[in-house]
């Protein structure tokens, strides 16, 4: 059964940069027929699309995250990484990392808070 | 702010049915597969329908979706309290290249 663990800082200052891994076990990541993603959700509102990557490295980015964003793969260790910078209280919100399917998302990690505060 | 517009609550009592509908544009439903999840606040998003209206395994047949132009449409029969929960949409977006969710509708078991 495939399995995804967010991880990372819970508290991050305004400015600094956001760093989330997502451990994957029960699958590998340098798979063709998958893309693997950030989803995240701000308290009290929706699901926003962070981004995606797939096994290859090419990666799709929201735009409305104005070229903060940097998703990567490490595929030695089965996991994908988050890196949003020159965050401010917007950012605060649960971060989930999930796997995308050709446009669906099947599988979910728990999620993770991250609040961003000084 | 989404493209994708949900109703904020729906309800029904026990046993009865509720639909959910997910309205948007040529640009996303209209020309795009479109998934629904269910998302107990605090747990990861469950997938209940993708490509418009196909359920995963495991996923009751009480639950349905259909899609007709740029509107797309989440059933659930024989409502359960265990059914109160958030509901999303999403698809991707070809104007935006970017994957959209909707507004998420709450639904409550009278």
């Amino acid at each position: 059964q495939l399995q995804l663990q967010e991880s990372g800082p819970g508290l991050v200052k305004p400015s600094e940069t956001l760093s989330l891994t997502c451990t994957v076990s029960g699958g590998s990541i340098n798979n063709n027929s998958y893309y693997w993603g950030w989803i995240r959700q701000p308290p009290g509102k929706g699901l926003e699309w962070i981004g995606t990557i797939y096994y290859t490295g090419n990666t799709y980015y929201n735009p409305s995250l104005k070229g903060r964003v940097t998703i990567s793969l490490d595929t030695s260790n089965n996991h994908f990484s988050l890196k949003l910078n020159s965050v401010t209280a917007a950012d605060t919100a649960i971060y989930y990392c999930a796997r995308d399917r050709d446009g669906l998302w099947d599988y979910w990690g728990q999620g993770t808070l991250v609040t961003v505060s000084s | 702010q989404s493209v994708l517009t949900q109703p904020p609550s729906v309800s029904a009592a026990p046993g009865q049915k509720v639909t959910i509908s997910c309205s948007g544009s040529s640009s996303n439903v209209g020309n795009n597969y479109v998934s629904w999840f269910q998302h107990f606040p605090g747990t990861a998003p469950k997938l209940l329908i993708y490509d418009n209206n196909k359920r995963p395994s495991g996923i009751p047949d009480r639950f349905s979706g259909s899609k007709s132009g740029t509107s797309a449409t989440l059933g659930i029969t024989g409502l359960q309290t265990g059914d109160e929960a958030d509901y999303y949409c999403g698809t991707w977006d070809s104007s935006l290249s970017a994957y959209v969710f909707g507004t998420g509708t709450k639904v409550a078991v009278l």
